[in-house]
């Protein structure tokens, strides 16, 4: 079945530091994909997507290009800010046999000052 | 503009009491979502509404959980009665129709079940 696997956390980096936080999934039909970040206390928001093969989404600094030969939407970000420490979501909205909306289990990012 | 409101924020209740949630989506936004997230977990789809028709609920336990969208605006989710296990957050999200769309998520409503 459709599935989106996250690399486990919590990941801690440094202030400045290059940030990569893989992804993958598994899907019949052509989903798009999303990253969603959870700060503290507060509910998901949308940090970028991509609908199609090939195509990037970016956000503050962060970026992610939808890999269909690979089945990844890995999440990179060249410099952290410890502002960047939040839970981050990957997940699958897909509209093709059958709607279907999955996210990944989370990556907890801690980033030290 | 408005985002999607959420009330209450939290909730704490003893087990075999009801418990209800309610959600505001974002203005003009036709479907909306009701998830539940378990600790360290992401988001599982419980409902899905169009207007005001449930589209999908094939994830929402029906012994107990009820949901409502009478007008196709604001909703509500229902436990009766509320079990231990049934402590989590549960996130209601909006997106403008039923395609690949983003949606938008409220706060959530913490629930903690004694």
């Amino acid at each position: 079945g459709d599935s989106v696997t996250q690399m486990e956390g919590p990941v801690t980096l440094s202030e400045e530091a290059f940030l990569t936080i893989n992804c993958t999934y598994t899907a019949t039909g052509y989903p798009s994909l999303f990253w969603y970040v959870q700060y503290p206390g507060e509910g998901l928001q949308l940090l970028l997507k991509a609908t199609k093969a090939d195509d990037k989404g970016s956000n503050k600094g962060f970026e992610a290009t939808y890999r269909k030969e690979t089945t990844s939407f890995h999440l990179e970000k060249g410099s952290v800010q410890v502002s960047d420490s939040a839970v981050y979501f990957c997940a699958l909205i897909k509209n093709t046999g059958g709607f279907k909306t999955i996210f990944g289990a989370g990556t907890r990012l801690f980033v030290k000052a | 503009e408005a985002g999607v409101v959420q009330s209450p924020r939290y909730k704490i209740i003893e087990k075999k009491q009801p418990v209800a949630f309610w959600c505001n989506p974002i203005s003009g936004h036709n479907t909306l979502y009701w998830y539940l997230q378990n600790l360290g977990q992401g988001p599982e789809l419980l409902i899905r509404y169009e207007n005001e028709e449930a589209v999908d609920d094939s994830q929402l336990p029906k012994d107990r959980f009820s949901a409502e969208r009478l007008k196709g605006v604001d909703s509500t989710l229902k436990i009766q009665p509320a079990e231990l296990g049934d402590s989590a957050v549960y996130l209601c999200a909006s997106s403008l129709g039923r395609t690949q769309e983003t949606q938008y998520f409220g706060p959530g409503t913490r629930l903690l079940v004694l």
